[in-house]
């Protein structure tokens, strides 16, 4: 089975800090995702990477940044946290096997920013 | 712009009664819908990806199908066990994104 591993189940930040999330895959795919869930809202893409050190904005990029410099691993960075960041961060990957390969999800990172 | 809505967004079952959720869409060039299983806490599961108007797809208790405008996830006999939040999301024209709809909340008592 596909393990994605979310370093933290919760991390509370306070505003105006540089926020780390570490997300790590075992399936060797080339394919990974960073995406906020939010009530009412579903999930939003905010930065995807289809290959080691490739990054695409995605539909949220703004304030967030992304480092992909091994294959098996993807972090989303907060440059500077601010309140409205807090949300559910969900990380995700899949092989590069056609468009129809289904990604496969951490079970997130509960982040408040105070 | 592309868009994945989904309907009803909560919806309250006896266990054993049958009934739909709905996907609708307006993804242009709809390469893939997505159906996925979210229980509190965790990540979203993978259960069918449908590609062309007229499939279906089966898992236990649930059958999945699409139209060139939606798609439904029918419950048979539902359990307790099924309650989760189902999410359905499409694949874009271009590239390997997923646009998600905002996900229905099912909920089956006994």
């Amino acid at each position: 089975d596909v393990k994605v591993t979310q370093s933290s189940r919760y991390l509370v930040k306070r505003t105006g800090e540089k926020v780390f999330l570490e997300c790590v895959q075992d399936m060797d795919h080339e394919n990974m995702f960073w995406y906020r869930q939010d009530p009412g809202l579903g999930l939003r893409l905010i930065y995807f990477s289809y290959d080691v050190k490739m990054k695409e904005k995605g539909d949220i990029p703004e304030g967030y940044s992304v480092s992909r410099e091994k294959k098996e691993r993807f972090s989303l960075i907060l440059e500077s946290a601010s309140t409205n960041q807090t949300s559910m961060y969900l990380c995700a990957s899949s092989s590069a096997g056609g468009p129809n390969q289904p990604q496969h999800f951490g079970d997130g990172t509960r982040l408040s920013i105070l | 712009e592309d868009q994945v809505t989904q309907s009803p967004e909560a919806l309250r079952l006896q266990e054993g009664e049958s009934s739909s959720l709905n996907c609708s869409y307006t993804v242009s060039g709809l390469r893939g819908l997505f159906w996925y299983r979210q229980d509190p806490g965790k990540g979203p599961e993978f259960l069918f990806t449908l590609y062309s108007a007229g499939e279906e797809k089966e898992k236990e208790r649930l059958k999945a199908t699409l139209t060139k405008k939606e798609s439904f996830l029918h419950i048979t006999a539902p359990k307790p066990e099924d309650s989760a939040t189902y999410l359905c999301a499409g694949n874009m024209e271009y590239g390997n994104k997923l646009v998600f709809g905002a996900g229905t909340i099912l909920r089956v008592k006994s």
